[in-house]
């Protein structure tokens, strides 16, 4: 099992681009999330997922589209990228209610530079 | 407003010692408690949580303990090993927010051999 994977690892863009960053997971899981990590900010939930067909926004979605493609994958998009977007990008995925204890699991990030 | 909050951003301990990490919540809604542990270049890996009807969770080295009273969790670690040394990021939930995780901004724990 991969668990949560994210693609790119790295990814370099200049103000006004456009990209996709993409998040697959194997464990069968409901739910899955999307975070931005800042320096001396924590982790800052984007958009969420409850479940296949249904997204919502979390605490900073300005800037941000994201589609729940299907049960494994989870897309987070930036039409135009601002400066302000350069952050570590955390997908994670979980199964709430279950004996998992409400655990998210984690994908190893992308680190993204808006220049 | 920050509904959880990890004051000390950093903590430096010896090998073998115990590590205390702390972490205060505002919002009473919460019923559920986590902590990750992070290295760097990596993605969170969950610790260990408890829920809202105990005050104390084991787990071999770690323990967190919930004070809801006074709305503070803490997080030991004994003893400490120099592999320890993390970001510790402190988060919560309740139910009713779809399982919505709220974090801390973390505390960088250092274990010195």
């Amino acid at each position: 099992n991969a668990g949560v994977t994210q693609t790119p690892k790295f990814q370099v863009l200049k103000t006004g681009q456009s990209m996709t960053l993409q998040c697959a997971q194997d464990m069968n899981h409901n739910s899955m999330y999307w975070y931005r990590q800042d320096p001396g900010m924590g982790l800052r939930l984007i958009y969420y997922s409850a479940s296949e067909g249904t997204t919502d926004k979390g605490e900073v979605p300005n800037g941000y589209n994201v589609s729940r493609l299907n049960k494994r994958e989870f897309s987070l998009r930036l039409e135009s990228a601002a400066p302000s977007q350069t952050s570590v990008y955390f997908c994670a995925s979980s199964e709430p209610g279950t004996d998992s204890y409400n655990e998210q699991f984690f994908g190893p990030g992308t680190r993204l530079t808006v220049l | 407003d920050q509904q959880v909050k990890q004051n000390s951003p950093s903590l430096s301990v010896q090998e073998g010692r115990i590590s205390i990490l702390n972490c205060d919540y505002t919002n009473s809604m919460f019923d559920y408690f986590l902590w990750y542990k992070k290295y760097p270049a990596e993605g969170p890996t969950f610790l260990i949580s408890i829920s809202s009807i105990k005050d104390k969770n084991e787990d071999g080295r770690f323990t967190v303990f919930l004070n809801k009273s006074a709305k503070h969790l803490s997080l030991h670690i004994v003893p400490s090993q120099p592999g320890d040394s993390a970001v510790y990021f402190c988060a919560a939930m309740y139910g009713g927010s779809n399982y919505k995780l709220t974090f801390g901004k973390g505390t960088l724990l250092t274990v010195n051999p």
